[in-house]
């Protein structure tokens, strides 16, 4: 089946780590996006990748990075940079052209 | 620029009745618009959408929604709220350019009685 998977499902990590939250997707799909949401903030885009080795910045994007080198995978790292990254993270991807996106089943990253 | 307007953070029905959520937008470009349906820790799933054909569209799980540009609006509709409905949903809207990034509101959460 089609899809994009995201792991782990949880993640706990101590202050001060870096963590990179994996995103994979055999849709075919040329875009691939990433949210953060927090209760009662809707989804916040952090970065988006519209081809392999190119990215952009979101509206959020300090203090996380990412990285394109194939189609399939579009890994996010949280940084110690990051303020608050406690948060639950979404992973999406779009054919081209004005189309819906798909979303993965997300990862609900904690830090203490 | 893009946004979205989710009027009501919160919508409470009971089972059976109607099911109203609102949504407006503002696009300075004829816009793409998307209803979307999030169960707790899941990710989001399409219910409908709208890209510039008929002004009612219809979903799954029996909804509907209609484009009214007069009005900038998106209301989400279902004649008879279910259980199972009870969920958060997410209006979004693209207006177009070269990457067609989507503009998220901030959510509905709806609550069936029973």
């Amino acid at each position: 089946d089609g899809g994009i998977t995201q792991s782990p499902k949880y993640l706990f990590r101590k202050e001060g780590q870096n963590v990179t939250l994996s995103c994979e997707q055999n849709l075919n799909h040329d875009a691939m996006y990433w949210y953060r949401q927090d209760p009662g903030q809707g989804l916040r885009l952090i970065y988006y990748s519209q081809i392999v080795n190119d990215f952009q910045k979101g509206d959020i994007a300090e203090g996380y990075s990412v990285s394109r080198e194939k189609k399939e995978s579009f890994p996010l790292t949280v940084t110690s940079a990051q303020k608050n990254p406690t948060a639950f993270y979404l992973c999406a991807s779009k054919a081209g052209g004005p189309y819906e996106q798909y979303f993965g089943p997300g990862t609900r990253l904690t830090v203490t | 620029a893009q946004s979205v307007t989710q009027l009501g953070s919160h919508v409470s029905v009971s089972e059976g009745a109607l099911v109203l959520l609102r949504c407006n937008y503002s696009s300075s470009v004829p816009p793409y618009l998307f209803w979307y349906v999030q169960y707790p820790n899941q990710g989001l799933q399409l219910l409908l959408k709208y890209t510039s054909a008929a002004t009612l569209v219809k979903g799954i799980n029996g909804f509907e929604a209609e484009f009214k540009k007069s009005e900038t609006s998106f209301h989400l509709t279902k004649p008879s709220a279910h259980m199972s409905d009870a969920a958060e949903y997410f209006c979004a809207v693209s207006a177009g350019g070269s990457n067609y990034k989507l503009t998220f509101g901030k959510g509905t959460l709806l609550t069936v009685n029973p």
